[in-house]
């Protein structure tokens, strides 16, 4: 089946612009995950959405940065007035978890690599 | 001090030995332990959980958890030279969704 998919795969983006990255869960996974990974760094997490409640935005590093998922599938993560230390790999996640089981595997999408110049 | 520490490397090893992969976590409410396999490049991908304290066996890869001692530890057997990849060591707390990452050990098997 199908997997987890972002869109786009890459994106360049000059200082100060606004951009929109997607998120296309596995169908049915009531879970989905972002997180932000820099060259050489683990993954860092960003934001949680159960269906279309967003759970826990902890990670998100600034008021820049603001995440949907409206209808509790696919998900958008904008950054606006984007700067250079945002350029990352931005990696999506999703599973089949329900809150209060234990956790189930996150799959992951390949990512949307953002440049900032 | 980070939540979920892993020592950078990279760690080499030659083909057919054993790696061993480590991690220790800061939080004592961590219930759930994850190692992933990341290629250059590529997205992480989950090869093994961890539950309870132990080993658990899959096939090369065995997971070992201390609780007391708050250490994770994945060992592969047989290394390949495709095995040379980032091992990234997760963590996940009790009612809390999300997981904590290391930063990661790469990994480089030489043939």
């Amino acid at each position: 089946g199908a997997g987890v998919s972002q869109s786009p795969r890459y994106k360049v983006a000059k200082r100060g612009q606004d951009v929109a990255l997607r998120c296309d869960p596995i169908s049915g996974h009531v879970s989905l995950f972002w997180y932000q990974q820099a060259l050489g760094q683990g993954p860092e997490f960003l934001t949680y959405f159960q269906n279309e409640a967003q759970l826990d935005k902890s990670g998100l590093p600034s008021d820049r940065f603001f995440a949907e998922r409206p209808e509790g599938s696919v998900s958008t993560l904008k950054i606006q007035r984007t700067q250079q230390e945002d350029s990352a790999v931005y990696l999506c996640a999703s599973s089949s978890r329900l809150a209060g089981v234990i956790q189930e595997t996150q799959y992951f999408g390949p990512g949307t690599r953002l440049l900032v110049l | 001090q980070k939540e979920v520490e892993q020592n950078s490397g990279p760690l080499s090893v030659p083909e057919g030995a054993i790696a061993s992969l480590n991690c220790t976590y800061s939080d004592r409410g961590s219930q759930s332990f994850f190692w992933y396999r990341q290629y250059s490049g590529k997205s992480p991908e989950l090869i093994m959980s961890i539950y309870s304290n132990g080993d658990k066996e899959d096939g090369r890869f065995t997971a070992q958890l201390n609780k007391a001692s708050q250490y994770v530890s994945l060992l592969i057997r047989d290394s390949q030279p495709s095995d040379s990849a980032t091992y990234l060591c997760a963590v996940n707390k009790i009612r809390d969704d999300k997981i904590i990452f290391g930063k990661g050990t790469r990994l480089h098997i030489l043939p």
